[in-house]
């Protein structure tokens, strides 16, 4: 089975542009979160989408957001970034039964 | 406000040793608590799962405990292992439609195992 996957892996931008991030859930999965996680701290949650709704939203700007897609994949946008935006951004995928969240491997973001 | 804290933040011990991680939270109504190992730079593994209802799961040398009433979990790794070398994550997420999906972790306990 392919776990939960994203793409890239790293990514170098400057302050003010805009990225998008994108993750393919474990197939079957329905729902999708991000998190995003500052070296040397644990990951704070950014949202989390089910069946292509948005079913929680974490204490972030609104330079942030998210979308998923028919086939569950979903993507993360970020506009207007800041210097602390660089950080590792993970993605989890949870099943329908006893909801473990499993994650990706994470896209590293630099912003220069 | 849930606020998950892992004590102690780094740990090193010698290869054999039987370790406990430990982990506390301040609002026991939680779903559910989940165990992750993150190796530098990488994503979350999970290792264990613990319903609300639940006191304890076993994978392997790994056991982890939860008692709801104190707000308190912990890992317990068996005969440790150089390969054990990682940062452990606990993350608990609460109960309630608002918390849905949403993990609250903890800062990690970064183990050393010295061969």
């Amino acid at each position: 089975d392919t776990g939960v996957t994203q793409s890239p892996t790293h990514l170098i931008k400057t302050r003010g542009q805009q990225v998008t991030l994108r993750c393919s859930p474990i197939s079957g999965h329905k729902s999708v979160s991000w998190y995003q996680q500052v070296l040397g701290q644990g990951p704070q949650f950014i949202f989390q989408y089910y069946e292509k709704e948005e079913r929680g939203r974490g204490n972030f700007p609104d330079r942030f957001s998210a979308r998923q897609f028919p086939n569950y994949s979903s993507e993360l946008n970020v506009n207007a970034l800041l210097l602390g935006d660089s950080a590792l951004y993970l993605c989890a995928s949870e099943g329908d039964r006893e909801n473990e969240q499993f994650f990706g491997p994470g896209t590293r973001l630099t912003v220069l | 406000k849930q606020e998950v804290t892992q004590i102690p933040a780094a740990l090193s011990v010698p290869e054999g040793e039987n370790l406990v991680l430990n982990c506390s939270f301040t609002d026991s109504a939680i779903y559910n608590l989940q165990w992750f190992r993150q190796d530098p730079g990488k994503g979350l593994t999970s290792l264990l799962l613990i319903q609300s209802s639940q006191r304890e799961q076993t994978s392997g040398r790994l056991n982890a405990s939860l008692d709801k009433s104190s707000g308190r979990s912990t890992l317990y790794i068996a005969a440790s292992q150089p390969g054990d070398s990682a940062t452990y994550l606990c993350a608990v997420i609460g109960s309630g439609s608002s918390n849905t999906g949403k993990l609250i972790f903890g800062q990690g306990t970064t183990l050393q195992v010295k061969p």
